[in-house]
């Protein structure tokens, strides 16, 4: 099974800062990794898919990289509709999609 | 406008069952796979089953496989999820989310608002 991690577990940021998330994986997923955003009591949002490709309607300040076995997620410009837990889903072994365990991004 | 709708979840005593169901608009349900996804109070997002368009092709966590069932309906636009044998830590609000593929690349782009379960004595 393919495992995944991500970092920091949580982080404390100001509107108009530049964040970054890291998620890996147990094994090459190659660009099979896509993110979700979560407030809370509200569902998961798409992202980003593909490892870099921004989903219709998702603001530009939103950005990802990487390939293989490691990943980031950039928000440019942290606004305060920002302010959510962020999880990464790898579907290189599609259908057995596998979830990162969260990073939750709060007000500092 | 696309969406989904889950409804069915309440309180059940552990050994229970309980049945989801997932009502879908705004799209051709018929053209896509489907997953129900979970998330423990407090906790992480948890794959929990799968199933393809025509319903050829099913799949589902370890942690569920043998207890829930999966199947749709796509003459009526719905989803469903048939839980049995019900522990507490399958507690948790569960979605249904739309399989989305561009280039290869699987991803789930519609979810649902939630319908939460609770196995408690």
């Amino acid at each position: 099974d393919i495992q995944m991690t991500q970092s920091p577990s949580s982080l404390s940021a100001s509107v108009g800062d530049r964040v970054t998330i890291t998620c890996r994986a147990s094994q090459s997923i190659y660009s099979y990794l896509n993110w979700y955003q979560q407030k809370p009591g509200k569902a998961p949002k798409l992202l980003i898919y593909a490892a870099s490709s921004l989903q219709s309607g998702v603001p530009s300040r939103f950005s990802g990289s990487g390939s293989g076995t490691d990943f980031t997620l950039t928000i440019s410009s942290l606004q305060p509709e920002d302010f959510a837990t962020y999880y990464c889903q790898q579907s290189s072994s599609t259908p057995f999609f596998t979830f990162g365990p969260g990073t939750k991004v709060d007000i500092k | 406008e696309v969406q989904l709708v889950e409804s069915g979840g309440g309180l059940v005593k552990p050994g229970g069952s309980l049945r989801l169901s997932c009502a879908a608009s705004g799209f051709t349900f018929s053209s896509y796979s489907m997953n129900w996804v979970r998330q423990a109070p407090g906790k992480g997002l948890e794959w929990v089953s799968s199933i393809s368009s025509s319903s050829s092709y099913i799949y589902y966590a370890d942690s569920v496989k043998g207890r829930f069932t999966i199947s749709r309906d796509n003459a009526k636009n719905s989803l469903y999820l048939q839980m049995n044998s019900l522990r507490a830590e399958d507690t948790a609000v569960y979605y249904c989310a739309r399989d989305a593929m561009v280039g290869g690349y699987y991803y789930m782009d519609v979810w649902g608002k939630g319908t939460t379960v609770t196995a408690s004595s």
